[in-house]
C-alpha cells in the first residue's frame, strides 16, 4: 500500500529534551511537509521540503528542525527551545509544490509534555 | 492577507439536513481552493477542490460554491449522514507560492 507512515503515534517529552518524529513515504513524492495542529487553530506549516537536501521554514519554524537526506524520509525534531510543544503533528507529501497539488497526510503523532 | 477565515468553528446538523461551512480570503492571488476532511485521530484527506474560473463544483453530496467578487467560498453537504461527522478544513493556494494556507477548521456533528 502506498502512503505516509508517521511514528510513533504518541510521544511524551520531558522538559529540556529533544524528540524526533518520524515520517516516511513510499509515494515517490518530491515534496514533504510538517504541520502542527492545535484545537481551533487549523493546520500551521512548520517546515517543508521541495526536494532532497533542501528545506524551507514555514510559518512557525522556531524550536523545530528537519532534515531531508532521503526522498522518502523527512524527520522532525522538536527541540527544547520549543516551549509549548504539546500538539498533534501531521506529516504530508505531494508530487511537487506546484499549483493544485493534492496533499497526502499521515495519521499524525500526538506529542505531550510530561 | 495570507489568512483564510473559516466559520463556524463547530456545527451540529440533523441527519438528512444540509451542512454549510463558509470561508473567506483576502489574497486575490489565490487560485486554488481545496477542502480537506479529517476524522478523529487521522490525517486530513482531500475531499473536493475548485478553481476560481467556475462558480460551483459538485461531487456526490458535496458541493463547493465560489463567489470570486466577495472572495468567499463554501462547502455544502446535502443529505448529511452520521458518517460525515468530522472536522473540515478549507484551504487556499496560489500558483506563485509553494504552500497551502488552511482555515481554522469546522467540527461537524451529524445527529441521527
Amino acid at each position: 500500500d502506498g502512503g505516509i507512515t508517521q511514528s510513533p503515534k504518541y510521544l511524551f517529552r520531558k522538559e529540556g529534551q529533544n524528540v524526533t518524529l518520524s515520517c516516511e513515504q513510499n509515494l515517490n513524492h518530491d515534496a514533504m511537509y510538517w504541520y502542527r495542529q492545535d484545537p481551533g487553530q487549523g493546520l500551521r506549516l512548520i517546515y517543508y521540503s521541495q526536494i532532497v537536501n533542501d528545506f524551507q521554514k514555514g510559518d512557525i519554524a522556531e524550536g523545530y528542525s528537519v532534515s531531508r537526506e532521503k526522498k522518502e524520509s523527512f524527520p522532525l525534531t522538536v527541540t527544547s527551545a520549543q516551549k509549548n510543544p504539546t500538539a498533534f503533528y501531521l506529516c504530508a507529501s505531494s508530487r511537487s509544490t506546484g499549483w493544485g497539488e493534492k496533499l497526502f497526510f499521515g495519521s499524525g503523532t500526538q506529542l505531550s509534555v510530561l | 492577507q495570507q489568512q483564510v477565515k473559516q466559520s463556524p468553528q463547530s456545527l451540529i446538523v440533523q441527519k438528512g439536513g444540509i451542512s454549510i461551512i463558509n470561508c473567506a480570503y483576502e489574497n486575490t492571488a489565490f487560485d486554488y481552493f481545496p477542502w480537506y476532511q479529517q476524522f478523529p485521530g487521522k490525517g486530513p484527506a482531500l475531499l473536493i477542490a475548485i478553481r476560481p474560473d467556475v462558480s460551483e463544483k459538485k461531487e456526490g453530496r458535496f458541493t463547493i460554491s465560489f463567489n470570486k467578487s466577495a472572495k468567499q467560498f463554501s462547502l455544502h453537504i446535502m443529505d448529511s449522514q452520521p458518517g460525515d461527522s468530522a472536522t473540515y478544513f478549507c484551504a487556499a493556494s496560489s500558483s506563485s507560492a509553494s504552500k497551502i494556507i488552511f482555515g481554522s477548521g469546522t467540527r461537524l456533528s451529524i445527529r441521527p
